[in-house]
C-alpha cells in the first residue's frame, strides 16, 4: 500500500520558470515530510523539509508547501536550472514509526535550457 | 570524506550465494537505516538501529536477510541463498536523531544472476 504517492513519472521545465512537484500521502499520522534529490548512480540527498506545524518552509530557490487538510505537499523550485535535473523523491514520517520513511516513486525534473 | 559510506558499490552473484554488504554511517549519527530501491520505485525500508539496538524491521526482511550493527558503529547486511528477486539498490542512511534528514550513503547496486 502506498502511503506516499507521486503521481507525475516527469516533468519538464524550461531554465528560468519555475518547476512544481506534487505529492499526496495518505496517513494521517505524518508529522514530517522531507524532499529529496537524486542523480543517477548516487544515495539520495536531503533537499528540504517541513513539519506539519507549518504550512510553508523555504530555502533558497526551494519551497515546499504542505496543506494538511488535502494530504498534499508541493515543492517549488524558482528559478530552475539545468542542474536540477534529477529524480525527487518526497517522504514522511510518523512519530510513532519512530526510524522509517515512506518514500513516493518519485519525479524525473527535467530542465532544459 | 565524513559521509555515509558503503561497500562494495556494485555486487554481481550467482542465486543461491550468500552476499554481505557494508555500511559506514557519519561518525556521530546514532540511527543508522537500510532501504531497498527497484527500478521504478522509491526506498522501500528494511531496518532501522539506534546504537547497537536494531528496533524494527520491515516486513520485507525475510528469513534470509540479517542486519548486525556492533558495538553501534558499522553495520552489515546479509542476505542468505540469494534470489532473482534481491537485485535492487541498497542503501544505508544515518542520522542524529529521528529518521528526517537522514543522510544517505551511495548504495550498493546487486545484481543476481
Amino acid at each position: 500500500d502506498q502511503q506516499v504517492k507521486q503521481n507525475s513519472p516527469s516533468l519538464s521545465v524550461q531554465e528560468g520558470r519555475i518547476s512544481i512537484l506534487n505529492c499526496d500521502y495518505t496517513n494521517s499520522m505524518f508529522d514530517y515530510f522531507l524532499w529529496y534529490k537524486k542523480y543517477p548512480a548516487e544515495g539520495p540527498t536531503f533537499l528540504i523539509s517541513i513539519s506539519s506545524i507549518k504550512d510553508k518552509n523555504e530555502d533558497g530557490r526551494f519551497t515546499v508547501f504542505l496543506n494538511k487538510s488535502a494530504k498534499h505537499l508541493s515543492l517549488h523550485i524558482v528559478p530552475s536550472q539545468p542542474g536540477d535535473s534529477a529524480v525527487y523523491f518526497c517522504a514522511a514520517s510518523a512519530g510513532s514509526t519512530l526510524g522509517r520513511l515512506y518514500f513516493g516513486r518519485g519525479t524525473q525534473l527535467t530542465v532544459w535550457p | 570524506d565524513t559521509g555515509v559510506s558503503q561497500n562494495p558499490r556494485h555486487k554481481i552473484t550467482k542465486r543461491g550465494q550468500n552476499v554481505t554488504f557494508r555500511c559506514d554511517p557519519i561518525s556521530e549519527h546514532n540511527r543508522l537505516y537500510w532501504y531497498r530501491q527497484t527500478l521504478g520505485q522509491g526506498p522501500e525500508f528494511l531496518t532501522y538501529f539506534q546504537n547497537e539496538a536494531q528496533l524494527e524491521k520491515s516486513r520485507l526482511l525475510s528469513d534470509r536477510f540479517s542486519a548486525e550493527r556492533p558495538k553501534g558503529s558499522f553495520s552489515t547486511l546479509e542476505i542468505q541463498r540469494t534470489e532473482q528477486g534481491d537485485s535492487a539498490m541498497y542503501l544505508c542512511a544515518s542520522s542524529l536523531g529521528r529518521a528526517a534528514e537522514a543522510f544517505f550513503g551511495q548504495g550498493t547496486r546487486l545484481t543476481v544472476v
